[in-house]
């Protein structure tokens, strides 16, 4: 099993819509977790982490269900502009290991 | 300020060759990590490093090394190339923030092997 699972999609949504990303990661001792956004041959960059009471930032809402070990990013009213790769990170260990998982795509269609 | 800088931004080798890449991490930042993202997946760890002392190492062949300064800039050397070799290998400069590494990522360095 890998350490942290994505759909990859593609996630074809039209503009305005709500869309929803789930993510699952294996080790139960996981610490730190985090959405990084990643467009089209660019680097990956900090999104948003994820905190166990949840957090919201802006038109994204990020949740971590820690019985169930999995964290997800919930996208309302999207934005051409938010067409990107979205990738779950998850840290662990003393010096905080990352591990990321595939990632998964979103188009926004006019 | 200037962010994580990495050169070159593209090269091509061919397979037996060896390549060495660059980076500077955020000013004042005194921890680095190397990422390998071969297209398709998501970036792999493959070192991390803090104060010159290598703090973790990723599931990665012995043909793959680094090293960082004293300035805290750090190398990624790879070794006998393979064709698999072939991807964006990212650093990114770490900093803890509220018990977690962030990750601020350098542009890439794009590695072709024929």
């Amino acid at each position: 099993r890998k350490e942290v699972e994505q759909d990859p999609g593609p996630f074809n949504v039209p503009e305005g819509a709500t869309v929803a990303f789930n993510c699952t990661y294996s080790n139960s001792a996981s610490q730190s977790f985090f959405w990084y956004r990643q467009d089209c041959r660019k680097e990956p960059k900090l999104l948003m982490s994820v905190y166990s009471s949840g957090n919201e930032d802006g038109r994204f809402t990020a949740q971590l269900n820690r019985a169930s070990q999995y964290i997800s990013l919930l996208i309302r009213d999207s934005k051409l502009s938010d067409s990107a790769t979205y990738l779950c990170v998850v840290g662990s260990g003393g010096y905080q290991k990352v591990t990321f998982g595939i990632g998964t795509k979103l188009q926004v269609i006019p | 300020d200037a962010g994580v800088t990495q050169s070159p931004t593209h090269l091509i080798k061919t397979r037996g060759q060896h390549v060495t890449l660059r980076c500077s991490p955020i000013s004042g930042h005194k921890s680095v990590s190397w990422y390998q993202q071969v297209l398709g997946q998501g970036p792999q760890f493959i070192f991390q490093y803090y104060e010159k002392e290598e703090r973790g190492r990723g599931n990665f062949p012995d043909r793959f090394s680094a090293r960082q300064f004293p300035n805290y800039s750090s190398e990624l050397n790879v070794n006998a190339l393979l064709l698999g070799d072939s991807a964006l290998y990212l650093c990114a400069s770490d900093i803890r923030e509220n018990g977690a590494n962030v990750l601020t990522f350098g542009a890439g360095s794009r590695l072709t092997v024929l």
